[in-house]
């Protein structure tokens, strides 16, 4: 059974500062890797996606992840914090064919301080 | 272009009471599905459709039933709400061939 783990439920950076948010998967098949963000009070908007090709994804607003498969890791960074960068990051996991439901982690919620 | 919208944005409900969430999509998407999202939980699959007159079961199901009689709108019920309940729901939608899900804005339920 697929299942997502997220290191860390808060992480704590200064502006400027390197962005790291850690996800461990569990898969029996190649997984669809994803990070979605969340800002207070609205939904869920995708930051990036590895589906397959290139291990590294670039994402919106200058973040990406490397897909590691020795490791079952897909971490998140972005070399330089932002102040609009706080919310809660969420990493997911698909198997199987398309449409199939997300499975999510627990979220990691990211303070950035000036 | 909407997207996928939520109706109500806010609810709340006394224990025994009943309700329908409404999500709605313009995108023609063929996939429909509900979460609920719980502090500390992340978000947990309720229920979901593959398509019109189609749903299945998530892995939270039990006092929720939904409806998909039209293509564009998933409708979530709670049939005698209950304190455990109180969540923000969160309706997402997929096109057939792609893992890539779009997220309506959320509903707050609190039932007291």
């Amino acid at each position: 059974a697929q299942s997502v783990t997220q290191l860390g439920s808060h992480v704590s950076v200064s502006e400027g500062a390197l962005v790291l948010l850690r996800c461990n998967y569990s898969s029996s098949v190649p997984p669809y890797l994803f990070w979605y963000v969340q800002y207070p009070n609205q939904g869920l908007q995708l930051l990036l996606k590895y589906t397959t090709g290139a291990t590294l994804v670039k994402g919106i607003n200058g973040f990406e992840a490397e897909f590691k498969k020795s490791e079952t890791s897909f971490h998140l960074t972005k070399p330089s914090a932002h102040m609009s960068d706080a919310a809660e990051y969420f990493c997911a996991v698909s198997e199987g064919q398309a449409g199939t439901a997300l499975i999510f982690g627990k979220g990691t919620t990211l303070s950035v301080s000036s | 272009n909407a997207g996928v919208t939520q109706t109500p944005k806010f609810r709340v409900l006394k224990t025994g009471q009943s309700m329908t969430l409404l999500c709605a999509q313009d995108m023609n998407h063929e996939y429909m599905y509900w979460y609920r999202q719980d502090p500390g939980m992340g978000l947990r699959l309720i229920h979901y459709s593959v398509g019109e007159g189609t749903t299945a079961k998530g892995e939270v199901p039990d006092g929720y039933n939904v409806s998909r009689l039209k293509k564009q709108n998933f409708l979530l019920g709670l049939e005698s709400a209950a304190p455990s309940q109180t969540s923000v729901y969160f309706c997402a939608s997929s096109r057939g061939d792609s893992y890539e899900q779009y997220f309506g804005p959320g509903t707050r339920l609190t039932v007291t």
